[in-house]
């Protein structure tokens, strides 16, 4: 199937900093990408939908100036927490169709931890 | 709007015996996927069974299989010979064009 890398895996930043994450399809180009956000023992919540060459779309109560995504090709899409607080502390994980018709390809998800 | 109710967040199951995940959905579109997704420890998402919505024929997978009720909205999960290796969160997902609403969860445990 079709293989979608997430990194890092873990990261630990200081409060104020500023963190990336790396989405990549592997074998397939995603047009279109996911950003979730899973707080700890509840469910997946869409952030926003990276869009290849254009602007993302974010879901109601997400800041767009602090998660900034970008999806500058065809098979990468990163978002970064910028200016980091605690409760941002999270599980981040993208996912990528191959196409509308089939299911979304997950990566092995973000845990950050801001302090 | 597009909504998952997953009205179980915990269930249990004896090793070798069968237990079915209850899910229900809501959606205007007429074109869409259910999915049941496994999540364990180590958080990665697992795709278990999907469903297309056209399709009257309820999907099968293995020791997995669904129960499509179109009409009643409803999209149940039927784990066979449960195993442990079956312990994990499963979110039901409802999805179009690759974006998925996901319920909020059903924890599974299993005995041995």
């Amino acid at each position: 199937g079709a293989v979608v890398s997430q990194h890092p895996s873990r990261v630990i930043c200081k409060s104020g900093t500023s963190v990336k994450i790396e989405c990549r399809s592997l074998d397939f180009q995603a047009t279109t990408m996911f950003w979730y956000r899973q707080f700890p023992k509840q469910s997946l919540m869409l952030m926003a939908t990276s869009n290849e060459g254009s602007k993302a779309t974010y879901e109601q109560g997400v800041e767009k100036d602090k998660f900034l995504i970008n999806h500058a090709s065809l098979t990468l899409s990163t978002l970064t927490v910028t200016s980091a607080h605690p409760e941002d502390s999270s599980f981040y994980i993208c996912s990528a169709p191959v196409d509308r018709y089939t299911e979304a390809f997950f990566g092995q998800g973000t845990r950050l931890t801001v302090v | 709007a597009q909504t998952v109710t997953q009205s179980q967040p915990e269930m249990s199951v004896q090793e070798a015996e069968t237990v079915t995940l209850s899910c229900t959905y809501d959606t205007s579109e007429s074109d869409y996927y259910l999915f049941w997704y496994k999540q364990p420890p180590s958080r990665q998402m697992i795709l278990v069974i999907r469903q297309e919505a056209y399709k009257q024929q309820n999907a099968t997978e293995n020791r997995f299989s669904v129960n499509f009720q179109k009409a009643a909205k409803s999209f149940s999960l039927k784990i066979s010979d449960s195993q442990l290796g079956d312990a994990a969160m499963y979110f039901c997902a409802l999805g179009s064009q690759g974006n998925l609403i996901f319920g909020k969860g059903t924890k599974l445990s299993v005995k041995p």
